[in-house]
Protein backbone atom coordinates (compact mmCIF):
# COMPACT_ATOMS: atom_id res chain seq x y z
CA UNK A 1 0.00 0.00 0.00
CA UNK A 2 1.40 3.21 -1.23
CA UNK A 3 0.97 6.61 1.53
CA UNK A 4 0.84 9.95 0.68
CA UNK A 5 3.29 11.42 -1.07
CA UNK A 6 4.00 15.24 -1.92
CA UNK A 7 6.53 17.29 -3.67
CA UNK A 8 8.65 19.05 -3.95
CA UNK A 9 9.36 18.94 0.10
CA UNK A 10 11.24 22.24 0.26
CA UNK A 11 10.92 24.89 -2.18
CA UNK A 12 11.58 29.14 -1.81
CA UNK A 13 10.30 31.54 -3.92
CA UNK A 14 9.83 35.51 -3.70
CA UNK A 15 6.82 37.25 -3.51
CA UNK A 16 4.33 37.75 -6.16
CA UNK A 17 5.94 34.50 -7.89
CA UNK A 18 3.40 31.61 -8.36
CA UNK A 19 3.86 28.11 -7.06
CA UNK A 20 2.20 24.67 -8.09
CA UNK A 21 2.57 21.64 -5.17
CA UNK A 22 1.77 18.17 -6.23
CA UNK A 23 0.43 15.22 -3.97
CA UNK A 24 -0.35 11.62 -4.64
CA UNK A 25 -3.18 10.21 -2.90
CA UNK A 26 -2.63 6.70 -0.87
CA UNK A 27 -4.16 3.48 -2.70
CA UNK A 28 -7.89 3.40 -3.28
CA UNK A 29 -8.56 7.23 -1.71
CA UNK A 30 -11.14 9.35 -3.96
CA UNK A 31 -10.69 12.20 -1.80
CA UNK A 32 -8.09 14.91 -1.44
CA UNK A 33 -7.66 17.83 1.07
CA UNK A 34 -4.94 20.14 1.60
CA UNK A 35 -4.51 22.38 4.58
CA UNK A 36 -1.86 25.07 5.63
CA UNK A 37 0.04 25.01 8.52
CA UNK A 38 2.12 27.71 9.96
CA UNK A 39 4.44 27.90 12.60
CA UNK A 40 3.48 27.34 15.78
CA UNK A 41 -0.38 26.30 14.33
CA UNK A 42 -2.77 23.89 13.54
CA UNK A 43 -3.48 22.52 9.85
CA UNK A 44 -5.94 24.86 8.49
CA UNK A 45 -8.59 23.55 5.80
CA UNK A 46 -7.78 24.71 2.41
CA UNK A 47 -10.41 22.86 0.15
CA UNK A 48 -10.97 19.18 -0.29
CA UNK A 49 -11.94 17.86 -3.82
CA UNK A 50 -13.70 14.65 -4.46
CA UNK A 51 -14.35 13.21 -7.90
CA UNK A 52 -12.36 16.07 -9.43
CA UNK A 53 -14.47 18.77 -8.00
CA UNK A 54 -14.11 21.19 -5.02
CA UNK A 55 -16.08 19.29 -1.91
CA UNK A 56 -15.54 22.09 0.17
CA UNK A 57 -13.80 25.43 0.91
CA UNK A 58 -11.77 27.00 4.03
CA UNK A 59 -11.10 31.00 4.42
CA UNK A 60 -8.92 31.48 1.92
CA UNK A 61 -8.41 33.83 -1.58
CA UNK A 62 -8.96 32.23 -4.65
CA UNK A 63 -5.20 32.89 -5.38
CA UNK A 64 -5.16 29.46 -3.85
CA UNK A 65 -6.60 26.93 -6.24
CA UNK A 66 -6.51 23.04 -7.12
CA UNK A 67 -7.00 20.44 -9.11
CA UNK A 68 -7.63 16.44 -8.95
CA UNK A 69 -6.80 14.19 -11.67
CA UNK A 70 -8.63 10.75 -12.71
CA UNK A 71 -6.07 8.91 -10.76
CA UNK A 72 -7.22 10.99 -8.03
CA UNK A 73 -3.78 13.25 -7.54
CA UNK A 74 -3.39 16.88 -6.73
CA UNK A 75 -2.04 19.75 -7.49
CA UNK A 76 -2.43 23.14 -4.76
CA UNK A 77 -1.75 26.65 -6.71
CA UNK A 78 -0.80 29.25 -5.49
CA UNK A 79 -0.58 32.68 -7.49
CA UNK A 80 0.61 36.09 -6.46
CA UNK A 81 2.73 34.89 -3.43
CA UNK A 82 2.86 37.02 -0.03
CA UNK A 83 5.38 36.95 2.66
CA UNK A 84 2.57 35.30 5.39
CA UNK A 85 2.22 32.58 2.40
CA UNK A 86 5.22 31.20 3.93
CA UNK A 87 3.94 27.44 5.80
CA UNK A 88 4.13 23.32 5.70
CA UNK A 89 1.72 22.66 3.18
CA UNK A 90 -0.05 19.14 4.14
CA UNK A 91 -1.84 16.62 1.35
CA UNK A 92 -4.47 14.72 2.96
CA UNK A 93 -6.29 11.83 1.08
CA UNK A 94 -9.25 9.82 2.45
CA UNK A 95 -12.36 7.86 0.98
CA UNK A 96 -15.08 10.46 0.83
CA UNK A 97 -17.41 10.12 3.90
CA UNK A 98 -15.35 8.97 6.03
CA UNK A 99 -13.38 10.81 8.94
CA UNK A 100 -10.23 9.57 9.08
CA UNK A 101 -7.41 11.78 6.85
CA UNK A 102 -3.85 10.09 6.23
CA UNK A 103 -1.31 12.78 5.46
CA UNK A 104 2.18 13.23 3.82
CA UNK A 105 4.73 14.59 4.98
CA UNK A 106 4.26 18.09 3.09
CA UNK A 107 5.84 20.74 1.40
CA UNK A 108 7.38 23.53 3.01
CA UNK A 109 7.30 26.51 1.49
CA UNK A 110 9.00 30.16 1.97
CA UNK A 111 8.41 33.23 0.67
CA UNK A 112 11.12 35.91 0.74
CA UNK B 1 -12.04 31.80 14.60
CA UNK B 2 -10.93 29.29 16.12
CA UNK B 3 -13.16 26.94 16.45
CA UNK B 4 -11.02 24.47 18.11
CA UNK B 5 -8.55 25.16 20.80
CA UNK B 6 -5.77 23.31 22.76
CA UNK B 7 -4.97 25.69 25.30
CA UNK B 8 -1.74 23.82 26.43
CA UNK B 9 1.16 24.41 24.48
CA UNK B 10 3.13 21.65 26.02
CA UNK B 11 2.71 18.77 28.55
CA UNK B 12 6.04 17.46 30.85
CA UNK B 13 4.95 13.37 32.40
CA UNK B 14 7.14 11.11 33.32
CA UNK B 15 7.73 7.64 31.94
CA UNK B 16 4.83 5.46 32.94
CA UNK B 17 2.35 7.69 34.10
CA UNK B 18 -0.29 8.89 32.63
CA UNK B 19 -0.68 12.19 29.85
CA UNK B 20 -4.05 13.95 29.69
CA UNK B 21 -4.73 16.07 26.51
CA UNK B 22 -7.34 18.55 26.74
CA UNK B 23 -9.14 20.19 23.71
CA UNK B 24 -12.29 22.73 23.55
CA UNK B 25 -14.70 23.31 20.43
CA UNK B 26 -17.52 26.00 19.98
CA UNK B 27 -19.40 24.57 16.85
CA UNK B 28 -22.12 22.49 18.44
CA UNK B 29 -22.76 21.22 15.39
CA UNK B 30 -19.34 19.25 15.16
CA UNK B 31 -20.07 15.53 14.92
CA UNK B 32 -16.66 13.57 14.74
CA UNK B 33 -13.37 14.48 16.99
CA UNK B 34 -9.98 13.05 15.88
CA UNK B 35 -6.75 12.92 17.84
CA UNK B 36 -3.34 13.20 15.53
CA UNK B 37 0.36 12.76 16.59
CA UNK B 38 3.16 14.20 14.70
CA UNK B 39 6.68 13.76 15.00
CA UNK B 40 9.17 16.20 13.36
CA UNK B 41 9.36 16.18 9.64
CA UNK B 42 6.55 13.88 9.27
CA UNK B 43 2.77 14.40 8.46
CA UNK B 44 0.49 13.80 11.37
CA UNK B 45 -0.45 10.32 11.78
CA UNK B 46 -3.98 9.18 12.76
CA UNK B 47 -4.28 8.35 16.83
CA UNK B 48 -8.25 7.66 17.33
CA UNK B 49 -11.57 9.10 16.90
CA UNK B 50 -14.56 9.48 18.62
CA UNK B 51 -18.61 10.18 17.66
CA UNK B 52 -20.94 13.01 19.46
CA UNK B 53 -22.88 10.15 20.22
CA UNK B 54 -20.60 8.10 22.13
CA UNK B 55 -18.87 9.45 25.25
CA UNK B 56 -15.57 7.89 25.62
CA UNK B 57 -13.59 5.59 23.13
CA UNK B 58 -10.71 2.99 23.54
CA UNK B 59 -7.59 1.96 21.42
CA UNK B 60 -4.95 0.14 23.72
CA UNK B 61 -3.07 2.54 25.75
CA UNK B 62 -5.27 5.59 24.10
CA UNK B 63 -8.67 6.64 25.31
CA UNK B 64 -10.70 10.08 24.21
CA UNK B 65 -13.48 11.32 26.04
CA UNK B 66 -16.08 13.42 25.35
CA UNK B 67 -18.05 15.89 27.16
CA UNK B 68 -20.42 17.33 24.56
CA UNK B 69 -21.95 19.92 27.24
CA UNK B 70 -18.80 21.26 28.05
CA UNK B 71 -17.77 21.36 24.75
CA UNK B 72 -14.49 19.22 25.37
CA UNK B 73 -12.50 16.46 24.75
CA UNK B 74 -9.70 14.59 26.35
CA UNK B 75 -7.03 12.23 25.61
CA UNK B 76 -5.50 10.20 28.05
CA UNK B 77 -2.77 8.07 27.39
CA UNK B 78 -1.68 5.66 29.85
CA UNK B 79 0.99 4.40 30.49
CA UNK B 80 2.90 7.23 28.53
CA UNK B 81 6.05 5.87 27.14
CA UNK B 82 9.11 7.68 25.62
CA UNK B 83 8.11 6.86 22.15
CA UNK B 84 4.80 9.00 22.59
CA UNK B 85 6.64 12.08 22.82
CA UNK B 86 5.57 14.07 19.77
CA UNK B 87 2.86 17.37 19.34
CA UNK B 88 -0.28 16.26 19.17
CA UNK B 89 -3.53 17.90 17.13
CA UNK B 90 -7.09 17.50 18.32
CA UNK B 91 -9.49 17.82 14.90
CA UNK B 92 -13.68 18.31 14.58
CA UNK B 93 -15.65 17.90 11.59
CA UNK B 94 -19.16 17.83 10.84
CA UNK B 95 -20.88 14.69 9.65
CA UNK B 96 -19.87 14.88 5.76
CA UNK B 97 -16.26 15.13 6.79
CA UNK B 98 -15.05 17.85 4.26
CA UNK B 99 -13.75 19.86 6.24
CA UNK B 100 -11.54 19.20 9.78
CA UNK B 101 -10.77 22.03 12.00
CA UNK B 102 -7.70 21.36 13.72
CA UNK B 103 -6.37 22.99 17.55
CA UNK B 104 -2.87 24.55 17.34
CA UNK B 105 -1.34 21.35 19.32
CA UNK B 106 -0.54 20.38 22.32
CA UNK B 107 3.68 19.13 22.26
CA UNK B 108 4.31 16.10 24.75
CA UNK B 109 7.42 14.96 26.22
CA UNK B 110 7.24 11.48 28.01
CA UNK B 111 10.75 11.83 30.54
CA UNK B 112 12.50 8.41 31.18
Amino acid sequence: ETGVTQSPTHLIKTRGQQVTLRCSSQSGHNTVSWYQQALGQGPQFIFQYYREEENGRGNFPPRFSGLQFPNYSSELNVNALELDDSALYLCASSLVFTGELFFGEGSRLTVL
Amino acid sequence: DQQVKQNSPSLSVQEGRISILNCDYTNSMFDYFLWYKKYPAEGPTFLISISSIKDKNEDGRFTVFLNKSAKHLSLHIVPSQPGDSAVYFCAASGDNFNKFYFGSGTKLNVKP
